[in-house]
């Protein structure tokens, strides 16, 4: 059991919008933590996609967004296309036990 | 910047592995590198890290007893060494580093190890 919850699973059609969620604590995604997300499609290592809550790296498109509010963030695709179909994690620091902790991940399926 | 892991292993239960990620370019002693494994039919799941230059490390409680992580400047390689190996640790294992500290994301990925552990 992930100590950020994630739903196992999300699905849309081609150019639709997706939300997928990431739930914690006070002491990992709480106020003045980051959460930051990650793309693994099949067969390829980790992604980072969203880091700090809503920022995108170089090269990521517009169409991956992120943000944060009390103790839950959001990774939001846009004109979803069929390249995008894989798992996408949320991970954040936990203070309380001082460790680095993922979310359970969510598949995705472009139907 | 590239990170760059060790081929494929093929171990028997209760022996140890140990794998290694060197990195190509960016920084190296100040920033925190981690440990990422994704068994089959599951998540990604954090075993530990290390700061190379402060020889900081950090091991998620399931595997501090089995993990041990190490860093040598001079090549610019991190190690992981798992001893004990089970069935269950079967997986693909990634080295990351961090854009900082732990608390920062991980903007850097290793190719993937795949460790088989055959009984």
């Amino acid at each position: 059991q992930s100590v950020l919850t994630q739903p196992p699973s999300v699905s849309g059609a081609p150019g639709q919008r997706v939300t997928i969620s990431c739930t914690g604590t006070s002491s990992n995604t709480g106020p003045g933590f980051d959460v930051h997300w990650y793309q693994q499609l099949p067969g390829t290592a980790p992604k980072l996609l969203v880091f700090d809550n809503d920022w995108r790296p170089a090269g990521v498109p517009a169409r991956f967004s992120g943000s944060k509010s009390g103790t839950s963030a959001s990774l939001t695709i846009t004109g979803l296309q069929a390249g995008d179909e894989g798992v996408y994690y949320c991970q954040s620091h936990d203070t309380r036990l001082d460790v680095v902790i993922f979310g359970g991940g969510t598949k995705l399926t472009v139907v | 910047e590239q990170l760059v892991q060790s081929g494929a292993e093929v171990e028997k239960a209760g022996f140890s592995v140990k794998l290694s990620c060197k990195a190509y370019g960016g920084t190296f002693g100040s920033t925190a590198f981690s440990w990422v494994r994704r068994a089959p039919g599951q998540g990604l799941e954090w075993l530990g890290g290390i700061v190379p230059g402060f020889e900081t490390k950090k091991y998620a409680q399931k595997f501090h007893d089995r993990v041990t992580i190490t860093a040598d400047e001079s090549t610019t390689t991190v190690y992981l060494e798992m001893s004990g190996l089970r069935s269950e640790d079967t997986a693909i294992y990634f080295c990351a580093r961090h854009r900082g500290g732990y608390y920062y994301a991980m903007g850097d990925w290793g190719q993937g190890t795949t460790v088989t552990v055959s009984s």
